[in-house]
């Protein structure tokens, strides 16, 4: 446990649904961020979220859509999303200013478009 | 641009010690982070450096050459327990606020007894 909790843990949607995804961090942190991980290639950086403004839109497409509330939660709406778009989605927070800034993932959500 | 390089995959023995090596060649640079993974599990925090030298940290550590692009991971002491994924990351590109990591593809580590 990390304190960064995702759900749903797995999603399974068609192209042509809207579903959203949660994250939530336990752990105090001010800057949140989603990741993107296929298969075979590396963690992509998606979206960047520091005191609760975005930072960081890693050109990402419209049919991915972040919300941030408050500096705790994180959603990442989805619509009319592609195939290619199954991957695991992993949210991470980090506090920002501190020595290290490490940040700590949650378990992601493991998505598959058909 | 942003790249970084790892094997696809080492082998090794039990008890035995092994050097997973990073190289990065990154448009910033705030700091290099090493995370394990398991099989359909979430990353997790290994280590981290921002200055040259040798991080320290039980059977884990990790180095880092800023001027080379260059850093690595050496596990000691090797456990089965330590068959996993090792991802390298580079934060960047610094100047204040949050910066998200740039990751290599993750070197896939077999422990064999």
């Amino acid at each position: 446990e990390t304190g960064v909790t995702q759900t749903p843990r797995h999603l399974v949607m068609g192209m042509t649904n809207k579903k959203s995804l949660k994250c939530e961090q336990h752990l105090g942190h001010n800057a949140m961020y989603w990741y993107k991980q296929s298969a075979k290639k590396p963690l992509e950086l998606m979206f960047v979220y520091n005191f609760k403004e975005q930072t960081e839109n890693n050109s990402v497409p419209s049919r991915f859509s972040p919300e941030c509330p408050n500096s705790s939660h994180l959603f990442l709406h989805l619509h009319t999303l592609q195939p290619e778009d199954s991957a695991l989605y992993l949210c991470a927070s980090s506090q920002e200013m501190a020595d290290q800034e490490t940040q700590y993932f949650g378990p992601g959500t493991r998505l598959l478009v058909l | 641009g942003q790249n970084i390089d790892q094997p696809t995959e080492m082998t090794a023995t039990e008890g035995a010690i092994v050097q997973i090596n990073c190289t990065y060649q990154t448009s910033g640079f705030n700091g290099l982070f090493w995370y394990q993974q398991h099989a359909g599990e979430a990353p997790t925090f290994l280590s981290y450096n921002v200055l040259d030298g040798l991080e320290e940290k039980g059977r884990f550590s990790s180095f880092l050459s800023r001027s080379k692009g260059y850093s690595y991971l050496l596990l000691k002491e090797l456990q089965m327990k330590d068959s996993a994924s090792y991802l390298c990351a580079v934060r960047g590109p610094g100047g204040g606020g949050a910066d998200g990591l740039t990751f290599g593809k993750g070197t896939h580590l077999i422990i064999q007894p």
